[in-house]
């Protein structure tokens, strides 16, 4: 059984590029999604894809956006980057059947300049 | 909306005195809880949830719903023991699993 695996690990962008990151999902499961977080903060849901749609989001602008392949790999997308972008950005896979059971990979830490 | 609230960001103690992460919540239905865990250099992980009410590594956990608190407690710490704590309330809209985190504890167990 392999883990949540995220690339890349880190990466530096300056402020009003496009940032991509990804995650492969654990084995058998069918729903991913992303964290954003912040120094000294917990975990804050982003938002998260279930059989390739997006079916849930917590407070962020249409500006985060995502992808999921049907292999139930994913994709986030950050637009327009901005300072306070600036994260730890964790990937989570889980399966529909089980609530709030979290799978995370190690995260991608996104530098904004 | 809901909200967890982990009052203390540090919580240092010493090996083999009783622990308590405290975790307060505020959610109208019925929550589901989890504590998390994430030990040095390793990735954040699912310690124990309110409903299976076992006991992982020592670990208990039990939902007051009165207090609206989930508190993690250990009696005998272990230096192994010491690593970031997240409390998590889990929240099914529609199906989307809404997942809320505190903001952390960091658990320093003394030698």
């Amino acid at each position: 059984e392999t883990g949540v695996t995220q690339s890349p690990t880190h990466l530096i962008k300056t402020r009003g590029q496009q940032v991509t990151l990804r995650c492969s999902s654990q084995s058998g499961h069918n729903t991913v999604s992303w964290y954003q977080q912040a120094l000294g903060q917990g975990p804050q849901s982003i938002f998260q894809y279930y059989r390739e749609e997006e079916n849930g989001r917590g407070n962020f602008p249409p500006r985060f956006s995502g992808l999921q392949f049907p292999n139930y790999s994913s994709e986030l997308n950050v637009n327009a980057l901005e300072l306070d972008d600036s994260a730890l950005y964790l990937c989570a896979s889980s399966s529909w059947t089980v609530t709030g059971e979290l799978f995370f990979g190690e995260g991608s830490r996104l530098t904004v300049l | 909306a809901q909200r967890v609230t982990q009052p203390e960001k540090l919580l240092s103690v010493f090996k083999g005195a009783p622990v308590e992460l405290k975790c307060n919540y505020s959610y109208s239905g019925s929550p589901e809880l989890f504590w998390y865990v994430q030990y040095s250099r390793q990735r954040l992980q699912l310690l124990l949830r309110h409903i299976s009410r076992e006991s992982i590594k020592g670990f208990t956990a039990d939902l007051n719903k009165g207090e609206t608190s989930f508190h993690l407690k250990k009696p005998f710490a272990q230096e192994e023991d010491s690593a970031m704590y997240y409390c998590a309330l889990s929240v099914n809209s529609g199906g989307y699993q809404k997942v809320t985190f505190g903001t952390g504890t960091k658990l320093q167990v003394i030698p």
